[in-house]
């Protein structure tokens, strides 16, 4: 098993749906959490961090961690066309000590239309 | 602040040249890291240096080296380039010392082509 696992999509939504975003993981990986968003030719861009379990919300995004199931999942409320981009899932994995090494998904692209 | 920079944002190699890519960050950081992502391979990490005067290897960091000229600066050399650079290059920084400490903060990205 991968030790993070996305699904590529890509995953369409109309304009002001919920869009929601997963992020299954191995038993290899810590429990800090990281959402990248990467649009199209640029960087990817950091919009959320959990580290423990249940919800944590900023704005129109929600991280929810289930450690018991092991995923970690994104939703997008009122999705807008500018969030049209590739949501990559990034973990810290056990024994990595103070490198802040992080293991990255392949990322799920997401279709906002209007 | 201007974060992480790289430099070039584009460059054009022939077969066997070599060039250095630059990175520098202004976040005070302790960690960098330089990574490749090519398409339906995701972001593969090359090297990475979790403080200063360290430096290891990545997950793919065969025909690369790297040098950590001081806490700012990471630098990726590629001594006899190959087609199969041919890649996006991003470098990346985060700090040490806390749990948010993980949080990895990208530059623009280079674009290598190597013909």
């Amino acid at each position: 098993q991968k030790e993070v696992e996305q699904n590529s999509g890509p995953l369409s939504v109309p304009e002001g749906a919920i869009a929601s975003l997963n992020c299954t993981y191995s038993d290899r990986v810590s429990q800090s959490f990281f959402w990248y968003r990467q649009y199209s030719g640029k960087s990817p861009e950091l919009i959320m961090s959990i580290y423990s379990n249940g919800d944590k919300e900023d704005g129109r995004f929600t991280a929810q961690l289930n450690k018991a199931s092991q995923y970690v999942s994104l939703l997008i409320r009122d999705s807008q066309p500018s969030d049209s981009a590739t949501y990559l899932c990034a973990v810290v994995p056990i024994g990595s000590g103070n490198t802040g090494k992080l293991i990255f998904g392949q990322g799920t692209t997401l279709q906002v239309k209007p | 602040n201007a974060g992480v920079t790289q430099t070039p944002k584009f460059q054009v190699l022939k077969t066997g040249q070599s060039m250095t890519l630059q990175c520098a960050q202004d976040m005070n950081h302790n960690s960098m890291y330089w990574y490749r992502q090519d398409p339906g391979m995701g972001l593969r990490l090359i090297y990475y240096s979790a403080s200063e005067g360290t430096t290891d290897k990545g997950e793919v960091p065969n025909g690369y080296n790297v040098s950590r000229l001081n806490k700012r600066e990471f630098s990726l050399r590629l001594e006899s380039a190959a087609p199969s650079q041919t890649s996006v290059y991003f470098c990346a920084s985060s700090g040490t010392g806390t749990s948010s400490s993980y949080e990895q903060y990208f530059g623009p990205g280079t674009r290598l082509t190597v013909t």
